[in-house]
């Protein structure tokens, strides 16, 4: 069964531009959430998709934006780069029913450095 | 302050040793607690969690909740080198937002 897929793994962009993340969930799995990893902050949730729709929304500023397609594909963009979104960007997908929502699938993540 | 607060660390340790991992909650209506584990350039993978109070047991990890004090914890026993990661506690908020410990970095040496 084939893992989390995240696309692309690294990139580099000056600040102002945007970038657009890709995240091919598990098969099956209709949930798919978005984190932020940084050294002094750790994991912080951005937004979670199930089916299509945004379920849940953490506290970043609306430059960071996501959604989710009918085959469960989810994209993540930032638009307007600042040097704090350098970071590594995980996707994790879950079956996203139930309480707690089961497990948490992650990709290895796409890491963003903002010049 | 944060839902779940995580000793930095880093952590060095002798291979064999017994690690301690450590965590805090700050909501007593949280009652499911895991244990993540990312290796260096790879996502994070759920080691083991556990409901409410108690001790879990996974072969050379153990998970103990104190829901009296609000703190988790990761025992690892006969730790190895391949035990070298960031460790990270979390707990599930409303809908599929986890709340997730900063992490410890623990380093086996053989």
């Amino acid at each position: 069964k084939a893992g989390v897929t995240q696309t692309p793994r690294y990139l580099i962009k000056t600040r102002g531009q945007q970038v657009t993340l890709s995240c091919s969930p598990i098969s099956g799995h209709r949930s798919v959430s978005w984190y932020q990893q940084t050294p002094g902050q750790g994991l912080q949730f951005l937004f979670e998709y199930f089916s299509e729709t945004q379920r849940n929304k953490g506290n970043f500023p609306g430059r960071f934006s996501g959604r989710q397609f009918s085959n469960s594909r989810s994209e993540m963009n930032v638009s307007t780069l600042e040097l704090g979104d350098s970071a590594l960007y995980l996707c994790a997908s879950s079956l996203g029913h139930g309480y707690p929502t089961g497990e948490l699938f992650f990709g290895e993540g796409s890491r963003l450095t903002v010049l | 302050q944060k839902e779940v607060e995580q000793d930095p660390g880093p952590l060095s340790v002798p291979e064999g040793a017994i690690v301690s991992l450590n965590c805090t909650y700050s909501n007593s209506a949280f009652q499911y607690f895991m244990w993540y584990r990312q290796y260096s350039r790879k996502g994070p993978e759920l080691l083991m969690y556990t409901y409410s109070s108690g001790n879990k047991e996974d072969g050379r990890f153990t998970a103990q909740v104190d829901k009296s004090s609000k703190y988790i914890s990761l025992f690892i026993r006969d730790s190895q080198p391949s035990d070298s990661a960031t460790y990270l506690c979390a707990t599930p908020g409303t809908g599929n937002q986890f709340y997730f410990g900063t992490g410890t970095s623990l380093t086996v040496i053989p």
